[in-house]
């Protein structure tokens, strides 16, 4: 079954202390790319990849650094997180012209 | 730069009808577009994909168009029923694996 896998699905931590959220595919797909989702801002692109070790910035790239070190995983780190990074947060996997597959969320809460 | 719009933002129907959600697009040089369901709080799932070269999809009591050159999209949704209570999502891969989003449709279908 295809499958995007995100860890943790809720994380509550304070300003200033880096953290990281997983991400992981199962279909070999070229494309990864992550997305928050906020309140009346919709979804809104953070970083995207199109192959290992070939990353490229979204809409909203502020404050977040990506890694695509091997095909099947893209971690998001938030080196030094504020309290405007607090949404809901999207991995999606995909390969051209398919379907995208999207994890299923992790909340994040910054105090 | 793409920008995704959809109407109405919020629809409440009786159980049994047949619905229309629309999605209009500000360029047309797309490589495909996707439907998505959100329930509250979870992970997108994906709906419908339709290529840039065709021009409707259809699964189940689901069918979707797209006309690209007027940058539009319609899913139509036959015999609703409770269970299709959820926010709808129209996305645009811009080439590069650039999904751009709409606001959503949050629908309410009504026993």
């Amino acid at each position: 079954e295809a499958q995007v896998t995100q860890n943790p699905r809720y994380l509550i931590t304070v300003t200033g202390k880096k953290l990281t959220v997983t991400c992981s595919q199962n279909m070999n797909h070229e494309y990864m790319s992550w997305y928050r989702q906020d309140p009346g801002l919709g979804l809104r692109q953070i970083y995207y990849s199109m192959n290992v070790e070939v990353t490229d910035k979204g809409d909203v790239p502020e404050g977040y650094k990506v890694s695509r070190k091997e095909k099947r995983n893209f971690p998001l780190i938030l080196e030094s997180p504020s309290p405007n990074q607090t949404s809901l947060y999207f991995c999606a996997a995909s390969t051209a012209g398919t379907e995208a597959f999207f994890g299923q969320g992790t909340r994040l809460t910054v105090v | 730069k793409q920008e995704v719009t959809q109407i109405p933002a919020a629809l409440s129907v009786p159980e049994g009808e047949n619905l229309v959600l629309n999605c209009s697009f500000t360029d047309s040089a797309i490589y495909n577009l996707q439907w998505f369901r959100q329930d509250p709080g979870k992970g997108l799932t994906s709906l419908l994909l339709i290529q840039s070269s065709q021009r409707e999809q259809t699964s189940g009591r689901l069918n979707a168009s797209l006309d690209k050159s007027s940058g539009r999209s319609t899913l139509y949704i036959a015999a609703s029923q409770p269970g299709d209570s959820a926010t709808y999502l129209c996305a645009v891969d811009n080439y590069g694996q650039n999904f751009v989003f709409g606001p959503g449709t949050r629908l309410s279908v009504l026993p």
